[in-house]
């Protein structure tokens, strides 16, 4: 089944502990993101990678790392560093062309008590 | 600095009605601009989509509309459905296509 998918989609931890969010594609795509959801506040891009072995830093990349090894795979680690972790986390891939669209998986909602 | 943004939050709707929501951005680098539908703890999916080249893109029920000269761009949804309450994101993206902005969404409901 193509697509992409994201686990585990509900994550608790306790703060101060990293947390490694993952997300794999068998679309073939070069391109991922990681998007984090705040309520209110749309979309915003944390990393992205268009090629395996390199990435870039998006608007909200503070606090967050991310690895690309493979082209299925482009994990997302959330630190200790990162002042306000809890929100809904996106992964997704880019389309073919250069229009921006996008096509994301179901999410990971991570709560840090 | 926002450069997409939605300044309605919620809009809510009777059946049967057209639901029309806005968008502006700031940056004129801006060279397609799409609309994502999204239901709670989901992923967006894909709705529509416009070139700047273009005023209007048709698909179905859903109508975009870009003013290139006000920065403004509209979505139409016409008739408005129940199964169309959700939350819509407006987002663009410059001719390297690499990155979308994304506004800060418009939760739509529309009412039975």
């Amino acid at each position: 089944d193509g697509g992409i998918t994201q686990s585990p989609k509900y994550l608790f931890r306790k703060e101060g502990q990293n947390v490694t969010l993952s997300c794999e594609q068998n679309l073939n795509h070069d391109a991922m993101y990681w998007y984090r959801q705040d309520p209110g506040q749309g979309l915003r891009l944390i990393y992205y990678s268009q090629i395996v072995n390199d990435f870039q830093k998006g608007d909200i990349a503070e606090g967050y790392s991310v690895s690309r090894e493979k082209k299925e795979s482009f994990p997302l680690t959330v630190t200790s560093a990162q002042k306000n972790p809890t929100a809904f986390y996106l992964c997704a891939i880019g389309t073919s062309g250069n229009t921006g669209e996008l096509f994301f998986g179901e999410g990971s909602r991570l709560t840090v008590l | 600095d926002q450069q997409v943004k939605q300044n309605s939050p919620s809009l809510s709707v009777q059946e049967g009605r057209i639901s029309i929501l806005n968008c502006d951005y700031t940056n004129s680098m801006f060279d397609y601009f799409l609309w994502y539908k999204k239901y709670p703890a989901e992923g967006p999916t894909f709705l529509i989509s416009i070139s700047s080249i273009k005023d209007k893109n048709e698909d179905g029920r859903f109508t975009v509309f870009l003013n290139k000269s006000a920065k403004h761009l509209s979505l139409h949804i016409v008739p408005s459905q129940p199964g169309d309450s959700a939350v819509y994101f407006c987002a663009a993206a410059n001719n390297a296509g690499n990155m979308l902005t994304f506004g800060g969404g418009t939760r739509l409901m529309v009412k039975p």
